[in-house]
């Protein structure tokens, strides 16, 4: 089955500063890339996705790329502000969802003042 | 439109008894699908009911199971509780199950004592 590996487990940068969050997953089938938001005590929250026919997306501060032959995809925060601090999830499908989401084992990210 | 709803969202139980989780999806999505969310093994897929017919299942024992009615909700049961089953059961709803954005309920925490 799919296998999604997430890096790094921690990120701590200065508010204003970006961050990346990087993914890589092994099934060549997996054509949709969901990136979620946990903060505590609170449920994932959908943030960005991407599909494997786009290499990049972007929304505000946040922009996911997908690199299909090294089966890497990557989360870009700009600006990064106190309440970006959460913990991110990566994530990947195959097509026709033929499986359910597999999950990276996330990314807390801490934003300095 | 109102979000997923997971009721209850607490849940304390003795191993060996069995337990039973709803999920209603948001009006409209047909596709619900059960992860189990602990902190050493992160978010795991259980299974995803999509016209009350379970599409795909994880890889979990048998004495997890679901079901999903007509008006989309869906229930999951885990029977002969374990200490290890003490956890985080997320649900989150599709407007169908390929490749279309998942949204997450609350979830319901389960300590199994």
């Amino acid at each position: 089955g799919e296998n999604v590996e997430q890096h790094p487990s921690t990120l701590s940068v200065q508010e204003g500063d970006s961050a990346v969050i990087k993914c890589t997953y092994s099934d060549s089938a997996s054509n949709y890339f969901p990136w979620y938001k946990q903060e505590l005590g609170k449920r994932p929250q959908l943030i960005i996705d991407i599909r494997s026919n786009v290499g990049e997306k972007k929304d505000q501060r946040i922009a996911v790329t997908l690199n299909k032959t090294a089966k890497h995809f990557s989360l870009h925060i700009t600006e990064t502000q106190p309440e970006d601090s959460a913990v991110y999830f990566c994530a990947a499908r195959r097509g026709g969802g033929a499986d359910g989401l597999t999950f990276g084992k996330g990314t807390h990210l801490i934003i300095q003042p | 439109k109102a979000g997923v709803t997971q009721t209850p969202r607490y849940l304390i139980k003795t191993r060996g008894q069995q337990v039973t989780l709803s999920c209603s999806p948001i009006s409209g999505h047909r596709s619900v699908s059960w992860y189990q969310q602990t902190p050493g093994q992160g978010l795991q897929f259980l299974f995803e009911y999509f016209s009350e017919t379970q599409r795909n299942k994880g890889n979990f024992p048998g004495r997890f199971s679901g079901r999903q009615f007509s008006n989309s909700r869906s229930e999951m049961n885990v029977s002969t509780l374990e200490l290890g089953d003490s956890a985080l059961y997320l649900c989150a709803s599709s407007l169908e199950p390929a490749n279309t954005e998942a949204f997450f309920g609350q979830g319901t925490r389960l300590t199994v004592v």
